[in-house]
């Protein structure tokens, strides 16, 4: 039973444009929400998190909002550049456990 | 420092062997993580190292055996694996309160079973 879901398995978005990648959750217990972002080869890196306190969380180029009634989250990059084509995972956890449950990861192209 | 060092970066070994993947980090996080992920699947936690204790053991195989000698090393051991063992595994760390669930991965080891 998948608790972490991202139903889009990939995304192409012009260069300049924003990507909008979708992710949704039905452990109610959740209270901590990550986006990892994983280039081939490589480890995943940490890119942004959000309390379930808050319901926009902003880095730079990077937002993610939380929609708890419907338990799901979304991750904006505005502007998409070639650099950010990789597979982006959503990640849940219930801060009374030492882990995280990763999505299925969602792979992003972003086209010059 | 915020890395996480693997090593070996590969590895092919028999389903008679015994060897050992290792991890370090020097960032004084207090947890370490062993995870395995396939390809084009989620990391899948394994293991989970607290205060150098393990905390949680996510029903592995015996054939996998987590150490942590201390607190910024984190080994683990393979002995007798099957080929569907094949994939790469992950380290990761992580520190204190809000930033307890940002984890700190590492390149991985690509392991081949043979």
């Amino acid at each position: 039973d998948q608790q972490v879901k991202q139903n889009s398995p990939s995304l192409s978005v012009q260069e300049g444009r924003i990507s909008i990648l979708n992710c949704d959750y039905t452990n109610s217990m959740f209270d901590y929400f990550l986006w990892y972002k994983k280039y081939p080869a490589e480890g995943p890196t940490f890119l942004i998190s959000i309390s379930s306190i808050k319901d926009k969380n902003e880095d730079g180029r990077f937002t993610v909002f939380l929609n708890k009634s419907a338990k799901h989250l979304s991750l904006h990059i505005v502007p998409s550049q070639p650099g950010d084509s990789a597979v982006y995972f959503c990640a849940a956890s219930d801060t009374s456990y030492d882990k995280v449950i990763f999505g299925p990861g969602t792979s992003l192209s972003v086209i010059p | 420092d915020t890395e996480v060092t693997q090593t070996p970066k590969h590895l092919v070994m028999g389903m008679t062997n015994k060897k050992s993947l290792k991890c370090e980090q020097h960032m004084g996080h207090r947890a370490m993580y062993w995870y395995k992920q396939k390809a084009k699947k989620p990391p899948e936690l394994m293991f989970v190292y607290s205060y150098e204790k393990l905390s949680i053991n996510e029903s592995v195989p015996s054939r996998f055996s987590p150490e942590c000698p201390n607190s910024s090393l984190l080994n683990l051991h393979l002995h007798a694996l099957q080929p569907e063992d094949s994939a790469l595994y992950l380290c990761a760390s992580s520190g204190k309160n809000r930033t307890f669930y940002e984890q700190y991965f590492g390149p991985g080891t690509r392991l081949t079973v043979t």
